[in-house]
Parts: structure tokens; sequence; C-alpha cells
């Protein structure tokens, strides 16, 4: 069966330092992946998605970037955090096909002091 | 008009009682949608997947009315453990992954 492994699970960051989330997926090929970022009180935001080692779409410009280096591993990162960074980070999965749903991992709390 | 646009609620029922909640779409396109359930402070598990006209679960019921571009989910003889957040997913494209800010449920002893 597939799972997907999200971490670290919290993380307390001061501003200005840098991020690395990571995010791997096992018992599939080929996953489409993405990152999500929410709120507290808010909805879920897409930040990234990729369909491939290497290709990445980013959905929301800001300081955060992503990469893909092998095919069931998903980085998110920054090198400068902001307070507005602050949020539950949730890394998610799905099967390479138009009708499939995102299963996601137990995502990272992240406070940025 | 918002691309996924749901009732935040709070909804407060007692145990037993049935619930209901609507969820609207903008894309036309949307071909499969999504029922999620998130607990406070845990990520979204997948629910009810719907391909077609509705899907039913157990206690659980989807139906999609695609001419109002609207579908709904139902929750029978509710349980104190089905209290949470509930989110509407229309999926088109990988890009068009949208998912609802969420309908909270609080079943009441």
């Amino acid at each position: 069966s597939q799972t997907i492994h999200q971490w670290p699970a919290t993380l307390v960051q001061p501003v200005g330092s840098p991020l690395s989330l990571e995010c791997t997926v096992e018992g599939t090929s080929n996953p489409n992946l993405y990152w999500y970022r929410q709120a507290a009180g808010r909805g879920l935001q897409l930040l990234f998605y990729s369909v491939g080692i290497g290709q990445i779409s980013s959905e929301v410009p800001q300081n955060l970037s992503a990469s893909r280096p092998q095919d069931r591993q998903f980085i998110l990162s920054s090198k400068k955090l902001l307070l507005s960074d602050s949020g539950f980070y949730l890394c998610a999965w799905s099967v390479r096909s138009y009708n499939s749903p995102l299963h996601f991992g137990n995502g990272t709390r992240l406070t940025v002091t | 008009r918002k691309e996924v646009e749901q009732d935040p609620g709070p909804f407060n029922v007692p145990e037993g009682a049935t619930v209901a909640f609507n969820c609207t779409y903008s894309n036309s396109a949307s071909q499969s949608f999504f029922w999620y359930r998130q607990d406070c402070r845990k990520e979204p598990k997948l629910l009810m997947s719907v391909y077609s006209s509705g899907n039913e679960d157990g206690r659980f019921t989807a139906q999609l009315n695609r001419a109002s571009q609207y579908i709904s989910l139902l929750i029978r003889d509710s349980k104190l453990s089905d209290s949470a957040t509930y989110l509407c997913v229309p999926q088109g494209s990988a890009r068009q992954l949208t998912f609802g800010s969420g309908t909270q449920l609080t079943v009441l002893p």
C-alpha cells in the first residue's frame, strides 16, 4: 500500500532563518506531488505541484520554493522565513490520473517567531 | 463567483440526527468530486469520491447535480466521531484542485 511521510511534525523558526520540509511517498511510482498551506482557520492553499522529477509549477508567488530531486521526494524550502509563512504545511500525492483524489501527509505545523 | 463555496457553519446537531451540507462550484468542466473530513489540527482525509450522479457509503451519501453545479453530503445517524470540518473538492485538471473552506460540524451528545 502507498504511504506518505512528511517531517518534521512541528517547527519553530525565527524570522529570516531558512526552511526545509521534506516529503516522501512509498508504494507508488510517478506520483503527482503537491504542497499546500493552511493558515489558522482558513482553507487549503495550493503552493506547488509536480508531475515529474525536476518539474515544478508554482501557484502562488512568494518566498518559498519547491524541488523534486527524486521521483517520490518533494522538498519545500525558503531562504528567509517571514512571519506570514507560519501555517500548517501539507504534502500530498495522487496517481497520475485525471480523476484521482489526493492523499495527504500528517502535515508540518510551522511557527515563525 | 468563488470556485468552490461552502456554508462554513457551524452545524451543531444532536447524536442520531441527519445533517446535509451543500457545496457549489463554478467550473462546469469538473468531472470528479471529493469530500474530505479534517479533524482539528490534522490533515484532510478522503471521505468519499463522486464520479457520477452520486455515491453512498454506509451513513454517508453524496449527490451531484451537474445542471445546478452543486454537490451535497448527507450524514445519517450522526455520531460524536463525525464532528469535523468537511471539505468539498471539485477536481478539474491537476492545476485545479480547489478545496472549499469547509463546513464545520459538531455532533452533540
